[in-house]
């Protein structure tokens, strides 16, 4: 099982740019939260994605937004790129049936704003 | 709103140490709470979870009590591993949704 994973690893970009990043949720899972840490910060709620909707939603500008396809994967677009948004991005899946806090995290993106 | 409280690092304890990073939190309701840990270069791993009031979770020797009283959820060892260097970080899930709601994070740094 090869878990969460999230492309790409890294990515630079410079302001005012566009930015998708990617997440395959663990095998079975149907649901993908995103999370944004900062630098020396704890992850902060994006937004979660469940049957191709946004179900939830945290305290971030609509620059963010996402998708989920029909097989489970996410994406999780940027616009109008700031120099704060440079952080690690986090995908987070699980699966809806179980117990709800069963939730398997991938190793991030690391998103950098020149 | 729905606040996490951790004790500031970093923490630097020699190996067989005994570990306590404290954690408090503010929330309406009855929120579950959680311990993860990030190793460096992987992704976050849940360690423990408690559902409810005087609830303990345990996972690889640590230990986290759920004390509505003092609304904390401080996070023990009893000899820690130089294994354990890590990132420690508490959350609480008020929705129920697991929309998690993170402290800033705690790091371990456990010399031989």
């Amino acid at each position: 099982d090869a878990g969460v994973t999230q492309s790409p690893t890294h990515l630079i970009k410079t302001r005012g740019q566009q930015v998708t990043l990617r997440c395959s949720p663990k095998s079975g899972h149907d649901t993908v939260s995103w999370y944004q840490q900062a630098l020396g910060q704890g992850p902060q709620f994006i937004f979660q994605y469940y049957e191709e909707e946004e179900r939830q939603r945290g305290n971030f500008p609509d620059r963010f937004s996402g998708h989920q396809f029909p097989n489970y994967s996410s994406e999780l677009n940027v616009n109008a790129l700031l120099l704060g948004d440079s952080a690690l991005y986090l995908c987070a899946s699980r699966y809806t049936g179980q117990g709800l806090y069963e939730q398997f995290f991938g190793p991030g993106t690391r998103l950098t704003v020149l | 709103g729905d606040s996490v409280t951790q004790m500031e690092g970093p923490v630097t304890l020699s190996e067989e140490a005994f570990l306590t990073i404290n954690c408090t939190y503010t929330a309406t309701g009855y929120p579950s709470l959680f311990w993860y840990v990030q190793y460096p270069g992987e992704g976050l791993q849940l360690l423990l979870k408690a559902t409810k009031a005087d609830d303990k979770g345990s996972n690889k020797g640590f230990e986290a009590t759920y004390r509505k009283e003092t609304t904390s959820f401080h996070l023990e060892k009893g000899s820690v591993q130089v294994s354990d260097s890590a990132v420690y970080f508490c959350a609480l899930d008020q929705t129920g949704a697991n929309n998690l709601f993170f402290g800033t994070g705690t790091r371990l740094t456990v010399i031989p």
